[in-house]
């Protein structure tokens, strides 16, 4: 049974750093890619970024230049950071695991969710 | 980056009735597809994927098709645990990309 959990501040005030980290319990975390999902009411379901075993990673070309998704392959954990963030940032934001290889981009376990705010 | 559209935006129907809603993408995406279900305050849960594919232990009232550009999933009697949000995604390419969703409530 894959169980995705995650972590992090809720809370941030502008221009702050966003950090989060997602622990995978159960299965590989060679065989899959590990992506990090957003969910805001103003745009929706938004894919953020994701990292593989091997540490390759992609981010979205809207938020290219703030984010880094890193990998501790030891400790089955993979993490997101968010500099410089806005209020435009505020969503809940999901840690997932997709695909191998051409299924990458199904994602077929969620961890629970972190609502980050951001509020001066 | 591949728009996709959903309608309706809401359907509200009848338990045991059978439901369908469509979803679009602005550009071909073959059959990468995939559809989603998501309750008040959970995270989204994938129902189907290539399409037509359905993810273990997913109950067989749901079904994918596709028809033309037109990308379906339909609920063959619906019940009351189905009440959500559903949401379609494009696989194909990079980056991937939801549609807006269409929520299902019951009469």
């Amino acid at each position: 049974q894959v169980q995705l959990q995650q972590w992090g501040a809720g809370l941030l005030k502008p221009s702050e750093t966003l950090s989060l980290t997602c622990a995978v319990y159960g299965g590989s975390f060679s065989d899959y890619y590990w992506t990090w999902i957003r969910q805001s009411p103003g745009k929706g379901l938004e894919w953020i970024g994701e990292i593989n075993h091997s540490g390759s990673t992609n981010s979205s070309p809207s938020l290219k230049g703030r984010i880094t998704i890193s990998a501790d392959t030891s400790k089955s954990q993979f993490s997101l950071k968010l500099t410089s963030v806005t209020a435009a940032d505020t969503a809940v934001y999901y840690c997932t695991r997709g695909g191998s290889s051409y299924y990458r981009y199904y994602f077929d376990h969620w961890g629970q969710g972190t609502l980050v705010t951001v509020s001066s | 980056d591949i728009q996709m559209t959903q309608s309706p935006s809401s359907v509200s129907a009848s338990v045991g009735d059978r439901v369908t809603f469509t979803c679009r993408a602005s550009q071909g995406i073959s059959n990468w597809l995939a559809w989603y279900q998501q309750k008040p305050r959970r995270a989204p849960k994938l129902l189907i994927y290539a399409t037509s594919t359905l993810q273990g232990g997913v109950p067989s009232r749901f079904s994918g098709s596709r028809s033309g550009t037109d990308f379906n999933l339909t609920i063959s009697s619906l019940q009351p645990e189905d009440v959500a949000t559903y949401y379609c995604q494009q696989a194909n390419s990079f980056p991937a990309t939801f549609g807006p969703g269409t929520e299902v409530h019951i009469k």
